[in-house]
Formats: structure tokens, sequence, C-alpha cells
């Protein structure tokens, strides 16, 4: 079956510093890949997607590589902020049943 | 971006009552709606995915029967959790799929925290 794993968390930042959460995937075929991100006391939202090898997707200054080779999707940020603090979910879409499959999700605190 | 409202966004219950959750795409109508339980501090899970017009489809370890899911339109899907017990409170998400050509996005609701004393 589908699966997603990203890295555990928390991740504390200082603002400014550089931000990578890691995502791998195991999916059948080619599944697009999404990052949710869900703010404090709210729902879901789409962050960015990608949708084959090699795409990449970006938003608000954050970006993920489609990286079919490693089956990885890892996001990465240039420079956080402190309303950056969101727990950031990784997801695959196998196309198929079109249901998301979600990873544990990651908990990032960024501190003035 | 396409809007997807739920109702109620909090609900406190007693234990054995039943409670209804509404899921709506307010800017697009969405045939397939899918319905997410999410517990303290883990992933979302996925409960079932909800086609207008027919029968829910349930995923392994949920119960169909206590999980009561209505997609009576293109715009609303509801998920009664019946007689339900302090287990179930958690906090439940809904996301609506829209088409557009071979683009397919799913949009989440705001999610409804239920509590059951």
């Amino acid at each position: 079956g589908n699966s997603v794993t990203q890295m555990e968390g928390p991740v504390t930042l200082s603002e400014e510093a550089f931000l990578t959460i890691n995502c791998t995937y195991t999916a059948t075929g080619y599944p697009s890949l999404f990052w949710y991100v869900q703010y404090p006391g709210e729902g879901l939202q789409l962050l960015l997607k990608a949708t084959k090898a090699d795409d990449k997707g970006s938003n608000k200054g954050f970006e993920a590589t489609y990286r079919k080779e490693t089956t990885s999707f890892h996001l990465e940020k240039g420079s956080v902020q402190v309303s950056d603090s969101a727990v950031y979910f990784c997801a695959l879409n196998d196309n198929a049943g079109n249901m998301l499959t979600f990873g544990g999700g990651t908990r990032l605190m960024v501190k003035p | 971006g396409a809007v997807v409202s739920q109702h109620p966004s909090w609900v406190i219950c007693k234990s054995g009552t039943s409670v209804k959750i509404e899921c709506r795409s307010l800017d697009f109508q969405a045939t397939t709606m899918f319905w997410y339980r999410q517990f303290p501090k883990q992933s979302l899970m996925l409960m079932a995915t909800s086609n207008e017009g027919s029968k829910a489809t349930y995923e392994q370890g949920v119960e169909k029967d206590k999980f009561l899911i209505n997609h009576a339109s293109l715009t609303l899907s509801t998920l009664t959790v019946t007689s339900a017990h302090p287990e179930d409170s958690s906090f439940y998400i809904c996301s609506a799929r829209l088409e557009r050509g071979a683009q397919e996005t799913q949009y989440f609701g705001p999610g409804t925290r239920l509590l059951v004393l």
C-alpha cells in the first residue's frame, strides 16, 4: 500500500534559519505529492504540490522538488519566520482512488 | 481559492447522543468528499470517501453504522456520529475534491472538534 514518512518533530528554529523537513514515500505508479500546513486552531491548507517527477512546487517561500529516484519530496525554506510555526503534513495522491495518504506531520516552532 | 466550510466548528455532547457534522463546498461542486479524523498530535486518518448520490466507501476498521455519511448534493456531505462515546472525541476534517480538466485538488474544511462527555 501507499505510505508517507516524514521526520518527527518538533523542529525548533530561530527566525531566519534554513528549514528542511524530510518526506519520503512509497507508492505504486506515479503519485502526485503535496505539502499541507495546519496553523494553530485552523484546518489544513494546501501549501504546494507537484504532479510529476522533477516538478518543483513553491509557495510563500517554501519549495519542494519531486524526486522519483529517491522517492522524496523534502520541504525547504531559506529563511523561516515566527508566523511559519505550524504543523506540516506531507501527502500523496496515487491518482487512482484519489484519496490522500498523509505522513505523520512535523511541528515547526520558530522562535524570535 | 476554493472554500470548504464545516459546521459546527466545535461541539460538546453527552455520551449516547448523536452528532451531525456538515461539510459544504461553497463555490464549487464536488462529486467526491472525504472525511478524516485527527487524533491529538497525530496525523489524519481517512475514514471514508463520500460520493454524491451513492453509498460512502469506508476504510477498514471504520464502523459504517456508527459514522453515517450522506452526500445528498454536489455541495453537501454530512457525517453523523451515532451514539457517541468519549473515545469518539476527536477532530473531524472533511475535504472536497475540485476537478478542473485533468487537474484535481482537495480542499479542506476548517475541522470540527467533538468532545463527548
